[in-house]
C-alpha cells in the first residue's frame, strides 16, 4: 500500500516550452502532496505544499508563476514548469502524505527527470 | 525554524561491521523524526519513524531529546544496505503542515 506514481519519468523539452508532471497516489487518498527538487548528490529541496482544493503554499524563493501546482483531486496533483529554461533542468519528486502509517509519513514518487535544451 | 544535520556525507564500512549514521536536529517543539533510504536508481522510501519504535531491515533509531539526536544503527551491516540515507524532521501538521526538513544525506557503502 501507499504507492505514489509520477508521469512522465523523464522528459526533454526545448527552452520556452511548458512541461506538466503528474503525481498520483494509487491506493490511498492524499489530502496533502509535496513537490521537491533534487540536485545531483544533494538533498531534497521542498518547493511547495499542495492541498486538495486549495492554493499551493510555496517555499521562499520558489516562483509560483513559474511552477504552477494544481491539486484537483485527492489522488492527483500536477506541477507545470512554465516557459522552461535550461536552469530548470532537475529531478522533480512528489510525495503524498497519508496511507496506513498515518501521521506525518510521506510516500515518495519515483521522480521525473526534466532536461531543458 | 527546524534544521537537520547529517555530519557525514560518506560512510564506508565492511560487511558484518556495526554501522551508525548520525543525525542531529534543532527544533524547540516536539518533532517527528524519520529515516528515509534511497537505493541506487530507486525512489526515496521510508525506512523507519521514531514514533513506531520499530526495527526495519535490522536498523533501529532512538530519539534522544537531550542530545537532539536520532542516529541510525545496525549491528551487522550487509552489502545490500549500501544506499543514500536521509534523516528528516516534521514539526507536525499544526505547526508546519507536515512539511519535512531533510538532512543532506549520508552515502553508506558496505564493502565485501
Amino acid at each position: 500500500g501507499a504507492v505514489v506514481s509520477q508521469h512522465p519519468s523523464r522528459v526533454i523539452c526545448k527552452s520556452g516550452t511548458s512541461v506538466k508532471i503528474e503525481c498520483r497516489s494509487l491506493d490511498f487518498q492524499a489530502t496533502t502532496m509535496f513537490w521537491y527538487r533534487q540536485f545531483p548528490k544533494k538533498s531534497l529541496m521542498l518547493m511547495a505544499t499542495s492541498n486538495e482544493g486549495s492554493k499551493a503554499t510555496y517555499e521562499q524563493g520558489v516562483e509560483k508563476d513559474k511552477f504552477l501546482i494544481n491539486h484537483a483531486s485527492l489522488t492527483l496533483s500536477t506541477l507545470t514548469v512554465t516557459s522552461a529554461h535550461p536552469e530548470d533542468s532537475s529531478f522533480y519528486i512528489c510525495s503524498a502524505r497519508g496511507g496506513l502509517a498515518g501521521g506525518d509519513t510521506q510516500y515518495f514518487g519515483p521522480g521525473t527527470r526534466l532536461t531543458v535544451l | 525554524a527546524q534544521r537537520v544535520t547529517q555530519p557525514e556525507k560518506l560512510l564506508s564500512v565492511f560487511k558484518g561491521a556495526p554501522v551508525e549514521l548520525k543525525c542531529n536536529y534543532s527544533y524547540s517543539g516536539s518533532p517527528e523524526l524519520f529515516w528515509y533510504v534511497q537505493y541506487s536508481r530507486q525512489r526515496l522510501q521510508l525506512l523507519l519513524r521514531h514514533i513506531s519504535r520499530e526495527s526495519i531491515k535490522g536498523f533501529t533509531a532512538d530519539l534522544n531529546k537531550g542530545e537532539t539526536s536520532f542516529h541510525l544503527k545496525k549491528p551487522f551491516a550487509q552489502e545490500e544496505d549500501s544506499a543514500m540515507y536521509y534523516c528528516a524532521l516534521s514539526a507536525g501538521r499544526e505547526t508546519s503542515g507536515s512539511r519535512l526538513t531533510f538532512g543532506e544525506g549520508t552515502q553508506l557503502t558496505v564493502n565485501p
